[in-house]
């Protein structure tokens, strides 16, 4: 069975562009999340998407949004990305996200915004 | 809110040495704890979990116990490899949904052959 896959691996962006970063989960799964990791903040969850609907997120901008098409694959945008927006941005992906299910992660999406 | 705390590294030991990572957690209810490992390049993945008080997760030869007495979860291994080279990290969740994960700051563990 194919893990959760995340595309591109590495992007280069400029102050002000937008990205849109893409999320493949483990086939069968329903719910799908995006963390932002950096050395200063760590880990931090944005938001869960279930059946093609937010159900719940993090306390980041409205800068930052997603959604999820009806295969489960999700994508997340970042418009007028700022220098602070450098990371590794992680997808994972579980059954419905109902609390004790286990995450599978992707290996990420790391940007970097010159 | 419900915060993570563990213990600073990098943290660098010899092969078939003892290992102990401190995580203590702030929290209102009756969180999950767990450990996450991330290897070079690679997502997290899930090392193991405790979901009350007094329960012990073990995986892989590492161990967990959930302390609600002392607000602890420390992670530790009785015999370390150079494999187990990686960054760690102590999390909880607050039982409301798998994806709202608290997590620490993680400790970046390297082993000496």
């Amino acid at each position: 069975k194919a893990g959760v896959t995340q595309t591109p691996r590495y992007l280069i962006k400029t102050r002000g562009q937008q990205v849109t970063l893409s999320c493949s989960p483990i086939s069968g799964h329903r719910s799908v999340s995006w963390y932002q990791q950096t050395p200063g903040q760590g880990l931090q969850f944005l938001f869960e998407y279930f059946s093609e609907t937010q159900r719940n997120k993090g306390n980041f901008p409205g800068r930052f949004s997603g959604r999820q098409f009806s295969n489960s694959r999700s994508e997340m945008n970042v418009s007028t990305l700022e220098l602070g927006d450098s990371a590794l941005y992680l997808c994972a992906s579980s059954l419905a996200g109902t609390a004790g299910e286990k995450l599978f992660f992707g290996s990420g999406t790391q940007l970097s915004v010159l | 809110g419900d915060s993570v705390t563990q213990m600073e590294g990098p943290v660098t030991l010899s092969e078939e040495a003892f290992l102990t990572i401190n995580c203590t957690y702030t929290a209102t209810g009756y969180p999950s704890l767990f450990w996450y490992v991330q290897y070079p390049g690679e997502g997290l993945q899930l090392l193991l979990k405790a979901t009350k008080a007094d329960d012990k997760g073990s995986n892989k030869g590492f161990e967990a116990t959930y302390r609600k007495e002392t607000t602890s979860f420390h992670l530790e291994k009785g015999s370390v490899q150079v494999s187990d080279s990686a960054v760690y990290f102590c999390a909880l969740s607050d039982g409301s949904s798998a994806s709202k994960i608290i997590f620490g700051s993680g400790t970046r563990l390297s082993i000496r052959p």
